[in-house]
């Protein structure tokens, strides 16, 4: 059984740019959530899919955005990047999406310079 | 407005000494609460959760402990050990709300000496 995987491990971009972060579910997995863990904070809720559908969102802008493909693969795009964007980018998998226990990937590392 | 509250930044225990870490939330409609571990370059790792339903739930070392009228919950790990040494999440759910939605304390590192 694979646990979440997420692409790539470290990530440095310049502010107004673009980002795509990649994760892979834990198999069997048909829901994902990503999060955003700040310096010395907890992670907060981006938002969540299931079946392809944004299904619950944070208090986050619209220039995060995400995708889930047919086999529960997921994408977090972040447009405009911010310098407050920098964090720890964590997605999670789960199979009903009923909030426990989520599984979490290892987290992508963006640096905004 | 941070709804899940973990005060202590640090703690550090004695080896086979028993480790508590605490956590309130301010959110009544809070209905399921879980505990993460996170070490260093890796993701939060489930430890533990309980129901509003109970007051207790245990599993071999790690026992947590919800006082729903105090809004307070309370990780033990008995005894410690120098492995348990990473940083603790203390997490919340509501069932009314979105299903993969936790909201997160802000850790609190434990440190377990020899």
């Amino acid at each position: 059984e694979t646990g979440v995987t997420q692409s790539p491990t470290h990530l440095i971009k310049t502010r107004g740019q673009q980002v795509t972060l990649r994760c892979s579910s834990q198999s069997g997995h048909n829901t994902v959530s990503w999060y955003q863990q700040a310096l010395g904070q907890g992670p907060q809720f981006i938002f969540q899919y299931y079946r392809e559908e944004e299904n619950g969102r944070g208090n986050f802008p619209p220039r995060f955005s995400g995708l889930q493909f047919p086999n529960y693969s997921s994408e977090l795009n972040v447009n405009a990047l911010e310098l407050d964007d920098s964090a720890l980018y964590l997605c999670a998998s789960s199979l009903t999406g009923d909030g426990s226990p989520l599984h979490f990937g290892n987290g992508t590392r963006l640096t905004v310079t | 407005d941070q709804q899940v509250k973990q005060n202590s930044p640090s703690l550090s225990v004695q080896e086979g000494r028993i480790s508590i870490l605490n956590c309130d939330y301010t959110n009544s409609m809070f209905d399921y609460f879980l505990w993460y571990k996170k070490y260093p370059a890796e993701g939060p790792t489930f430890l533990i959760s309980i129901s509003s339903i109970k007051d207790k739930n245990e599993d071999g070392r790690f026992t947590v402990f919800l006082n729903k009228s105090a809004k307070h919950l309370s990780l033990h790990i008995v005894p410690s050990q120098p492995g348990d040494s990473a940083v603790y999440f203390c997490a919340a759910s509501s069932h009314t709300g979105t299903a993969s939605k936790l909201t997160f304390g802000t850790g609190t590192r434990l440190q377990v000496t020899l």
